[in-house]
């Protein structure tokens, strides 16, 4: 079974502080994704990494995938209220959907 | 845009009954899916299925039974609810193709918060 830890596993913080999670894995993934969940609601796609080094940005949030694809970052610039959260990294094999790891998961809490 | 559509959003079971989650989904996705949520422990896959007709066990699939008669539909059974079976459950959909893949994304239902005690 495919492992993905993911640290830290919460996260409180100021609005406008910086702020990184991470998404670790001694397995090669062919893609991996980031989710945001908000309470009582299933989890969104934010992005798809497919190229080992790749980095994407969407607004104030950059991911980045290892060169290895065995790990992936978010990092977060001037966090927002609205940023609240359990952000999810989930790893595809070469199998399919079907083989979609997820990791731990991370609570982001941003306090106005 | 209903989307991905899972009833009920909450219920609680005594040890022993048995119930169904029902999922439906109107986006004419091929790859259908049940994952439970632990806190602390990510989103765990029970069942999936790849089509009409057609399913597979996940990492978890004791205690639980699918399927999948139409494209729209995928519920999951519980025979026995045992306390270990507390969870919150999330249906998903996806449409799969071989190739390209890239874009290719989990859409989830809201969740079914399930007791049981």
């Amino acid at each position: 079974t495919q492992l993905l830890e993911q640290s830290p596993q919460f996260l409180s913080i100021q609005e406008g502080e910086n702020l990184t999670v991470y998404c670790n894995s001694s397995s090669v993934f062919s893609s991996l994704q980031w989710y945001r969940q908000e309470p009582g609601e299933g989890p969104v796609l934010l992005v798809t990494v497919v190229t080992g080094g790749e980095v994407k940005k969407l607004k104030r949030l950059t991911f980045q995938f290892g060169d290895a694809r065995k790990d992936s970052s978010l990092h977060i610039t001037a966090a927002q209220t609205g940023d609240t959260g359990l952000y999810l990294c989930a790893g595809a094999g070469s199998g399919g959907y079907q083989k979609v790891t997820f990791g731990t998961g991370t609570k982001l809490q941003v306090i106005p | 845009n209903a989307g991905v559509t899972q009833t009920p959003k909450f219920r609680i079971l005594k040890i022993g009954q048995s119930m169904t989650l029902q999922c439906t989904q109107d986006m004419n996705h091929n790859y259908m899916y049940w994952y439970r949520q632990d806190p602390g422990m990510g989103l765990k896959l029970i069942y999936y299925s790849v089509g009409a007709g057609i399913t597979d066990k996940g990492e978890v699939p004791n205690g639980y039974n699918v399927s999948r008669s139409t494209t729209e539909d995928f519920p999951l059974r519980l025979e026995l609810a045992a306390p270990s079976q507390t969870s919150v459950y999330f249906c998903a959909s996806s449409y799969h193709r071989d190739s390209p893949r890239t874009n290719e994304k989990l859409f989830f239902g809201s969740g079914t918060q399930l007791s049981v005690l």
